[in-house]
């Protein structure tokens, strides 16, 4: 079983739609993350919740919304798609605790490759 | 200032020999964690070994140890005896604590390719 699954895997997309990529994961981790990658390979973080709960927010255009209805699912729904939203998206996990040195790792989704034209 | 610097864009190797890749941080928290990830062609994000600040040893995982110099603020991947399929992106990565909201920060990864 894929620990992180995320859908579509590839999106192909106008211009001005709407679209929505979905995660799961089943670790039973109460954290997790949306990533962006862009065409340099660098990887920034968006968003992140905790028992669903918004707690990172980065500098990230409004038509962009994560939704939590669950602590095991954060899907990402953007709007009015523009050409620099052509990216890799990642979805990934973790379970949180107290100190950072605790070895929470993050598990990461296989991504989802969304082209806008 | 960079969290995390990676100077090394691309190494070579030659297959059955260890390779360094480098990784620079900086912070101030005493508490925090060091990863390494691989990201191969197909593009999956694959964890491969963590440091905790607070860790004395260097860990290892496998072929996989990290060179973990905390006053010298580096976290270095070396791989040893190297094989075909280690070619790809290696992201080091660095969390604080949730002053920083717990979030990973990448540096912009080395490219290695294994020569036969």
């Amino acid at each position: 079983d894929t620990a992180v699954s995320q859908t579509p895997k590839y999106l192909v997309t106008q211009m001005g739609n709407d679209k929505s990529i979905k995660c799961e994961q089943n670790l039973g981790h109460d954290t997790m993350y949306w990533y962006k990658q862009d065409s340099k390979k660098f990887l920034k973080i968006m968003f992140s919740y905790n028992n669903k709960e918004l707690i990172i927010n980065e500098t990230v255009p409004n038509r962009f919304s994560p939704k939590s209805p669950d602590k095991a699912h954060l899907n990402l729904h953007i709007n009015s798609l523009e050409l620099g939203d052509s990216a890799v998206y990642f979805c990934a996990s973790s379970q949180e605790k107290e100190s950072p040195s605790s070895g929470n790792t993050i598990y990461f989704g296989e991504g989802s490759w969304l082209t806008v034209v | 200032a960079q969290k995390i610097t990676q100077t090394q864009p691309g190494m070579f190797v030659q297959e059955k020999e260890a390779v360094t890749l480098d990784c620079t941080y900086d912070t101030s928290d005493q508490s925090y964690g060091l990863f390494w990830y691989k990201q191969p062609s197909s593009g999956e994000m694959i964890f491969l070994i963590y440091q905790g600040s607070y860790d004395e040893q260097n860990a290892t995982e496998g072929r996989y140890s990290l060179n973990f110099q905390k006053a010298r603020k580096s976290a270095n991947l070396v791989i040893s005896a190297s094989q075909l399929g280690d070619s790809a992106m290696y992201f080091c990565a660095m969390r604080e604590g949730w002053r920083y909201g717990n979030k990973l920060v990448f540096g912009a990864g080395t490219i290695l390719r294994v020569k036969s």
